[in-house]
């Protein structure tokens, strides 16, 4: 069974701190996405990446970096928490193709800054 | 740049209602579309594609056809079952880019 595995369902952090969401899929895809879902914007894409080590800026990358040294693995940093960072957080995979193919989301990580 | 736009919720339906959620994107070139449900606590999972003009994707009685000529990928179901419950969203992917741009989402109420 494919897998997008978030490390934390649920995380609580205070404003200023670092913050660190990690992703792993089991599927060997070439690119992995962070995306934040709020309600009424629908999914916004903060990074993404296409292969090990590269990454492309997404829609809102302000106050937001990746990290992906692995293939298997994406990590989403938040260099300074702020409250208007308070959001669901979707990672998702999906094979390198024509555009054409499926993405596999994880769980989420709803993360709240107080 | 690309945009998806779909009707706003939410929408409370009956069961075995006639189910339409509106999906019109704008993009260059010629994206593959795609339907993604919601379901309460969970991530996204495909429900549905389709990769060129005139082609219709189908997956559990819901139903879509890509519409090049109005821009449209119209989500629809003959009869909703209370289990259709969830938030769908549309979406788009552009060839060569790889990247997905999504709606802002429907939330379906199904109610017995």
């Amino acid at each position: 069974d494919v897998k997008v595995t978030q490390s934390s369902r649920y995380l609580v952090k205070r404003t200023g701190e670092k913050v660190f969401l990690e992703c792993v899929q089991d599927m060997d895809h070439e690119n992995m996405f962070w995306y934040r879902q709020d309600p009424g914007l629908g999914l916004r894409l903060i990074y993404f990446s296409y292969d090990v080590k590269m990454k492309e800026k997404g829609d809102i990358p302000e106050g937001y970096s990746v990290s992906r040294e692995k293939k298997e693995r994406f990590s989403l940093i938040l260099e300074s928490a702020s409250t208007n960072q308070t959001s669901m957080y979707l990672c998702a995979s999906s094979l390198s193709g024509q555009g054409n193919t499926e993405a596999f989301f994880g769980q989420g990580t709803r993360l709240t800054v107080v | 740049g690309n945009s998806v736009t779909q009707m706003e919720g939410p929408v409370t339906l009956s069961e075995e209602a006639f189910l339409t959620i509106n999906c019109t994107y704008t993009a260059t070139g010629y994206p593959s579309l795609f339907w993604y449900v919601q379901y309460p606590g969970e991530g996204l999972q495909l429900l549905l594609k389709a990769t060129k003009a005139d082609d219709k994707g189908s997956n559990k009685g819901f139903e879509a056809t890509y519409r090049k000529e109005t821009t449209s990928f119209h989500l629809e179901k003959g009869s909703v079952q209370v289990s259709d419950s969830a938030v769908y969203f549309c979406a788009l992917s552009d060839r060569g880019y790889q990247k997905v741009t999504f709606g802002t989402g429907t939330k379906l109420q199904v109610i017995p």
